[in-house]
């Protein structure tokens, strides 16, 4: 069975700090690899995706992520924190059946906090 | 990137009514969409999956006869909460999928049952 956990349920950066945010994975199977952010009371917005395609993923906003097989982790990043990142982080993984057919597996999320 | 939507983003209700959420793909085909509860501050809860022309698939644990799933077309699926009670109150959420097993999340639903 497929699992996602997230350390820290709560990171405070200080505004132009590295942003680290860890995720590790449990698969059987190659998995895909997604890290979305939450506002409050919002919808989740996707900011970048593992597909095997390449080991660093860059996504929107400076953020990126490393896969790391042989570790398990998928940790994201961002060299300089903005206050506008405060937000909720969940790292998913999905296995990779056929479309249509598969399903997200969430972490617990993380809390990002800036301070000024 | 492909866009979801869901309606209402609130409501509120008294316990032992009936709320319909719909959610809808807006410029893309969905066979399967997928309905989400989130409790405050915790994470995603996969409820169902909704499947265009044929039954629900429901998790494990998820009543089926309280949340009724619809999905009436390729752009269509309503999450209907029976006799909604104040421990149904919650953030729903539904998704879509698109390439690389990419889902596409709506903005969700917030319930209060009073």
């Amino acid at each position: 069975a497929q699992s996602v956990t997230q350390l820290g349920s709560h990171v405070s950066v200080s505004e132009g700090a590295l942003v680290l945010l860890r995720c590790n994975y449990s698969s059987s199977v190659p998995p895909y690899l997604f890290w979305y952010v939450q506002y409050p009371n919002q919808g989740l917005q996707l900011l970048l995706k593992y597909t095997s395609a390449a080991t660093l993923v860059k996504g929107i906003n400076g953020f990126e992520a490393e896969f790391k097989k042989s570790e398990t982790s998928f940790h994201l990043t961002k060299p300089s924190a903005h206050m506008s990142d405060a937000a909720e982080y969940f790292c998913a993984v999905s296995d990779r059946r056929g479309s249509g057919t598969y399903k997200y597996i969430f972490g617990t999320g993380t809390r990002l906090k800036v301070l000024a | 990137g492909a866009v979801v939507s869901q309606h209402p983003s609130r409501v509120i209700c008294k316990s032992g009514t009936s709320v319909k959420i719909e959610c809808r793909s807006l410029d893309f085909q969905a066979t399967t969409m997928f309905w989400y509860r989130q409790f405050p501050k915790q994470s995603l809860m996969l409820m169902a999956t909704s499947n265009e022309g044929s039954k629900a698939t429901y998790e494990q644990g998820v009543e089926k006869d309280k949340f009724l799933i619809n999905h009436a077309s390729l752009t269509l699926s309503t999450l209907t909460v029976t006799s909604a009670h104040p421990e149904d109150s919650s953030f729903y959420i539904c998704s879509a999928p698109g390439g690389y097993n990419e889902q596409f999340f709506g903005p969700g639903t917030r319930l209060t049952v009073l």
